[in-house]
C-alpha cells in the first residue's frame, strides 16, 4: 500500500537537544511538507520541498531545519533554537501542480521535558 | 491577510442528523477550498476539494463555497458515530505550490451521539 510513514510516533527530548523526525513516502510524490499542530490551532507550515535538493521556509521555520536528499524522504530536525518545540508534527506530500491535495502521515508527537 | 475562522466546537448531534460545518475567510484571493477529517492523534485525511464557488457532492458529504460571502460549508447527511472527528477547512490562492501554502482553520470537533 502506498502512503506516508512518520517515525517515531512519540518522541521525548530534553531541553537543549536536537532531534530529527523521520518522514518517508512511497507515493512517488515530488512535493513534501512539514506542519506543526498545537492544541486549538490550525496547521502551520514549517518547510516545504517541491523537488529533491530544494526546499523553502514556511511560516514558522525558525528553529527547524530540513534536508531533501531523496525523493522519498524529508526529515525534519528540531533544533535547540526552537523555543517551544512541544507539538504534534505532521508530514505531507502532494503531486506537483496539485499541492492543494495533500496526503498526510500519522504524525509525531514531540514533548520537551 | 490569511485568516480563516472556524468554530472549534465541540458540536454534538444525534446519529442520523444532518451536520453543517462552516468556515469564513477574509482573503478574497483564495480559490481552492478543502475539507480534511482528523481522528484523534492521527494525520488529517482529505475529504473534499473544490475550486471557486459552487457545490460538490461525494456520497454523504457536500461541500459548498460562496466566494461572495467568503463562506464555505461542509454538510454531512445521515451522520454516523464514525464521523466523530475534528474537521479542518483549508484554503489556497493557487494550486501550483509556492510560499503561500495552505491556510488552515483551527478545526471543529464533531461528536455524533449513537
Amino acid at each position: 500500500d502506498g502512503g506516508i510513514t512518520q517515525s517515531p510516533k512519540y518522541l521525548f527530548r530534553k531541553e537543549g537537544q536536537n532531534v530529527t523526525l523521520s518522514c518517508e513516502q512511497n507515493l512517488n510524490h515530488d512535493a513534501m511538507y512539514w506542519y506543526r499542530q498545537d492544541p486549538g490551532q490550525g496547521l502551520r507550515l514549517i518547510y516545504y520541498s517541491q523537488i529533491v535538493n530544494d526546499f523553502q521556509k514556511g511560516d514558522i521555520a525558525e528553529g527547524y531545519s530540513v534536508s531533501r536528499e531523496k525523493k522519498e524522504s524529508f526529515p525534519l530536525t528540531v533544533t535547540s533554537a526552537q523555543k517551544n518545540p512541544t507539538a504534534f508534527y505532521l508530514c505531507a506530500s502532494s503531486v506537483p501542480g496539485h499541492f492543494v491535495r495533500q496526503y498526510f502521515g500519522p504524525g509525531t508527537r514531540l514533548t520537551v521535558l | 491577510q490569511k485568516e480563516v475562522e472556524q468554530d472549534p466546537g465541540p458540536l454534538s448531534v444525534p446519529e442520523g442528523a444532518i451536520v453543517s460545518l462552516n468556515c469564513t475567510y477574509s482573503n478574497s484571493a483564495f480559490q481552492y477550498f478543502m475539507w480534511y477529517r482528523q481522528y484523534s492523534r492521527k494525520g488529517p485525511e482529505l475529504l473534499m476539494y473544490t475550486y471557486s464557488s459552487g457545490n460538490k457532492e461525494d456520497g454523504r458529504f457536500t461541500a459548498q463555497v460562496d466566494k461572495s460571502s467568503k463562506y464555505i460549508s461542509l454538510f454531512i447527511r445521515d451522520s454516523q458515530p464514525s464521523d466523530s472527528a475534528t474537521y479542518l477547512c483549508a484554503m489556497s490562492e493557487s494550486s501550483g505550490g509556492g510560499a503561500d501554502g495552505l491556510t488552515f482553520g483551527k478545526g471543529t470537533h464533531l461528536i455524533i451521539q449513537p
